[in-house]
């Protein structure tokens, strides 16, 4: 069965300080990776995905992930963050092609102050 | 702008009530979700649906909790009789899904139906 680990559970950060969350899972064959973002009282939303290609992906406000084989890592990173990334972030994997069911791991709760 | 609607947002009852949570996912998909997402244990797969037939719904308390696509604009998630464990968020996402094709698997959710049971 797939699992995600989330080993941050509560991360502050200053504005400008760089930022990265890590994300391992547990899952012996090919699968697709994704990074939501939950903000204050709001549904998750997509911030980026990895299914195939270049194992270092772009999202959208600024993030970026890198697919580690090796390690059955899918860090999430930002250079420099800001008070509106203020959120809980869920890194999520499912089996390619077999299923879209994705397994959740239990977040990782970013404060960033101003 | 397509996405997955959910109602109620807000539900507050007493316990024994029967709950009725309804999801409208995207048009065109063809997998439904329901998760759970309480501070204790994250978000807990519920139920799921794909072509409105359920594939898995081991997460989901059999004796209280029932999940159902009446159609494939539709998917109810009810508690009857609800306790105040059930306490949580709600919420229900679809995505599409081809056997043997390239799937990527993305979801889409709604914003979710918070329930208090007092």
């Amino acid at each position: 069965a797939q699992s995600v680990s989330q080993h941050n559970h509560h991360v502050i950060l200053s504005e400008a300080a760089s930022l990265e969350l890590g994300c391992n899972y547990s899952y012996g064959g090919t699968v697709n990776l994704f990074w939501y973002v939950q903000y204050p009282g709001q549904h998750l939303q997509l911030l980026l995905k990895y299914f195939s290609g270049d194992p270092l992906v772009k999202g959208i406000k600024g993030f970026e992930a890198e697919f580690i084989k090796s390690k059955f890592s899918f860090n999430l990173r930002k250079p420099s963050v800001q008070w509106s990334d203020t959120a809980e972030y869920f890194c999520a994997v499912n089996a390619a092609g077999a299923t879209n069911k994705l397994i959740f791991g239990t977040g990782t709760l970013l404060a960033v102050q101003p | 702008d397509a996405r997955v609607t959910q109602t109620p947002r807000h539900k507050v009852t007493e316990m024994g009530q029967e709950v009725t949570m309804r999801c409208q996912p995207i048009l065109g998909h063809n997998t439904v979700f329901w998760y759970r997402q309480t501070m204790m244990q994250g978000l807990e797969l519920l139920a799921y649906f794909r072509n409105r037939a359920p594939l898995d719904d081991s997460g989901m308390p059999k004796d209280r909790f029932s999940a159902e696509m009446p159609d494939a604009t539709l998917a109810t998630l009810k508690i009857q009789p609800s306790e105040p464990r059930d306490s949580a968020v709600y919420f229900c996402a679809s995505g599409f899904h081809t056997s043997g094709g390239a799937n990527t698997g993305e979801l889409f959710f709604g914003e979710g139906s918070r329930l208090t049971v007092l």
